[in-house]
């Protein structure tokens, strides 16, 4: 079945510098979706991607779909202490018949920033 | 962040009691999720409804058993839980897009 991985598990940064975590998906998905979760909170909605290599900005937050639709990527430059959470990734594959919440989520990737 | 509204935030039952959980969306989706986060683990998508209607339920033990009254409202009742139930309870609501808007939890300890 598919599986969404993301790398790393875990994301020691420097305040200002940058950093990008990946998601790598066993087979090609029809859209990916990035999500934000501060401690102790719940996942926010960042950003959804569609496009074969689309390419979204966020302030110092990018967020990039690979050509074969099968990989993600965020970068996020200069990183500041509001950066500090962890960060998921959820695809939907392009295989499933059943419209309704197919989603599957990947494990995460922590974010910690020291100053 | 009011979209999504959870009650209680907090819950301790032993392994005998029964308790609800409830969600609340003020945003007009029609659809609505429920999900178990656990440490170290993703997101695991337990049921789903449409339009007051399960469309899909994640092979979820019987011991958790979701109702949908209308499409601004979901609960999940909870009865005989084990210990490693223990968890952070999300509901989300979508517009029928993949969009997910997820409620604050409700973080349950089965003792």
């Amino acid at each position: 079945g598919q599986q969404v991985m993301q790398i790393p598990q875990y994301q020691h940064v420097q305040e200002g510098e940058d950093f990008t975590t990946y998601c790598n998906s066993s087979t090609t998905l029809s859209n990916i979706q990035w999500y934000k979760q501060r401690p102790g909170g719940h996942p926010v909605f960042l950003i959804q991607l569609v496009k074969s290599g689309e390419v979204k900005k966020q302030k110092r937050l990018t967020f990039q779909f690979g050509e074969a639709k099968k990989n993600s990527s965020l970068h996020i430059t200069a990183t500041q202490t509001t950066d500090v959470g962890t960060y998921f990734c959820a695809g939907r594959g392009v295989q499933t018949t059943d419209s309704w919440g197919k989603l599957q989520f990947g494990a995460g990737t922590q974010v910690v920033v020291t100053p | 962040e009011t979209g999504v509204t959870q009650t209680p935030r907090h819950l301790v039952m032993g392994m005998t009691n029964k308790k609800s959980l409830k969600c609340e969306q003020h945003l007009g989706h029609n659809a609505m999720y429920w999900y178990k986060q656990s440490a170290k683990k993703p997101l695991e998508l337990m049921f789903v409804y449409s339009l007051e209607e399960r469309v899909e339920n994640n092979s979820v033990p019987s011991r958790f058993s979701p109702e949908c009254p209308n499409s601004s409202h979901l609960f999940l009742h909870l009865h005989t839980l084990q210990p490693e139930d223990s968890a952070l309870y999300l509901c989300a609501s979508s517009p029928g897009t993949d969009t997910q808007y997820f409620g604050p939890g409700t973080r349950l300890t089965v003792l």
